[in-house]
Parts: C-alpha cells; sequence; structure tokens
C-alpha cells in the first residue's frame, strides 16, 4: 500500500487559515469515513487532532476542522497561531483492514 | 488517564529480532473497545502503520512488513508486544505504541531503536 499524498509543507501567517490535502484511493480515503489527522511536534509523540474525517477529540481546538471530497480529505486551520506550527499526518483505514499513514505535511508558520 | 510504555532493546544487529513491548495503565488491553497498535517513524521521515492487536490475540499487518512481523498480547500483564525479524538499517526507528487503530487517541513516548552491528 503507497502512502497517502500530502503536500510537503505548507505556511501560513498568523490570523490565517490553511489547508492540507490528503489523497488517496476509493479503497482508502474515498471508501470510508474513517480519515484521521494527527499533529507532530519535534520531539513528540503524535496527538489527534481530527477523527472520523470531521470530529474532534475532547480538548482539541475548533479553530481545527476535517471535511473530505471524493479521494481527498483535508484539514482546514483557521486563525493560525505560533504554536500550530508543526508536521501534520492524515491516516485512513482501509479494504484490507489496515491503516495508511500519508507522508506528512510541515507547517510553517511566518 | 491511559498511559502507554514502550521498553526493550534500543540496539539491534542486523538480521537479528527486534523485539518491544508496551505497559497500558489506566487502561485494559482486555477491553473489547479498543485495537492497539504498533507505528514506526524512522528518523526525519513520516509515520508508518505496521499492525495491530486485539484483545482476542487477532491480528492484521502492514503487508509490506507482513512476512516479519508480529504481535501480540498478555492480557495478565495488560501488555501488547511487537516482534520484528531480520532487521535491517531500514528498519531503524522511534517505535510508538498506541491505543487504537482507526482513530489513535493515545500514544506511548516512542523509544529509538537502532540497527547497527
Amino acid at each position: 500500500q503507497s502512502a497517502l499524498t500530502q503536500p510537503a509543507s505548507v505556511s501560513g501567517s498568523p490570523g490565517q487559515s490553511i489547508t492540507i490535502s490528503c489523497t488517496g484511493t476509493s479503497s482508502d480515503v474515498g471508501g470510508y469515513h474513517y480519515v484521521s489527522w494527527y499533529q507532530q511536534h519535534p520531539g513528540k509523540a503524535p496527538k489527534l487532532m481530527i477523527y472520523d474525517v470531521s470530529n474532534w477529540p475532547s480538548g482539541v481546538s475548533n479553530r481545527f476542522s476535517g471535511s473530505k471530497s471524493g479521494n481527498t480529505a483535508s484539514l482546514t486551520i483557521s486563525g493560525l497561531q505560533a504554536e500550530d506550527e508543526a508536521d501534520y499526518y492524515c491516516s485512513s483505514y482501509t479494504s484490507s483492514n489496515t491503516v495508511i499513514f500519508g507522508g506528512g505535511t510541515k507547517l510553517t508558520v511566518l | 488517564q491511559v498511559q502507554l510504555q514502550e521498553s526493550g532493546p534500543g540496539l539491534v544487529k542486523p538480521s537479528e529480532t527486534l523485539s518491544l513491548t508496551c505497559t497500558v495503565s489506566g487502561g485494559s488491553v482486555s477491553s473489547t473497545t479498543y485495537y492497539w497498535s504498533w507505528i514506526r517513524q524512522p528518523p526525519g521521515k513520516g509515520l508508518e502503520w505496521i499492525g495491530y492487536v486485539y484483545y482476542s490475540g487477532s491480528t492484521n499487518y502492514n503487508p509490506s512488513l507482513k512476512s516479519r512481523v508480529t504481535i501480540s498480547v498478555d492480557t495478565s500483564k495488560n501488555q501488547f508486544s511487537l516482534k520484528l525479524s531480520s532487521v535491517t538499517a531500514a528498519d531503524t526507528a522511534v517505535y510508538y505504541c498506541a491505543r487504537g487503530m482507526r482513530k489513535v487517541d493515545y500514544w506511548g513516548q516512542g523509544t529509538l531503536v537502532t540497527v547497527s552491528s
């Protein structure tokens, strides 16, 4: 299984909104409502930010939102803050009852 | 609060078997609600899902690693384990144990395993 496709990097200024895409196939992203997004700061374990395409775990800011259209899922961060600078990974459940991650996107807050 | 802690050797020789254990506290590996996963991250690279185990012992693995991976659960010790055989330098990574599969809501801190002679 090949990794889901994410842009290598995105950037934005404080207060702006950015969107990170995550493209898969009909066997993963497009076929199920099971896309998650993770935030990872350097040297730290990933943190769940969005699950089941658009749901927030307890304690996660609603500045983070998720959506999906066809084989592409998206994470939008609004009101960008300095602490949002991190790596972001998407993941999806697959038709093989496995999980696949995206290659990761480095978010830079200018 | 659920906590997970990886343990095992930080250095493994090429061709040998990497063995790690994850000890769970604040939760139970016997829960019928959750899967328990292993995920790894080579230095400077992205996340790679290795596989999961359910309380019953049922498992599923990343197809690219399937021939070398075994994940098992020990409900009496509230632990689950990873074995990866015939390792090479490409298996050098931070290995995370975690709760969940479709959504991973709790992660261990990760442990760096280096494959080198």
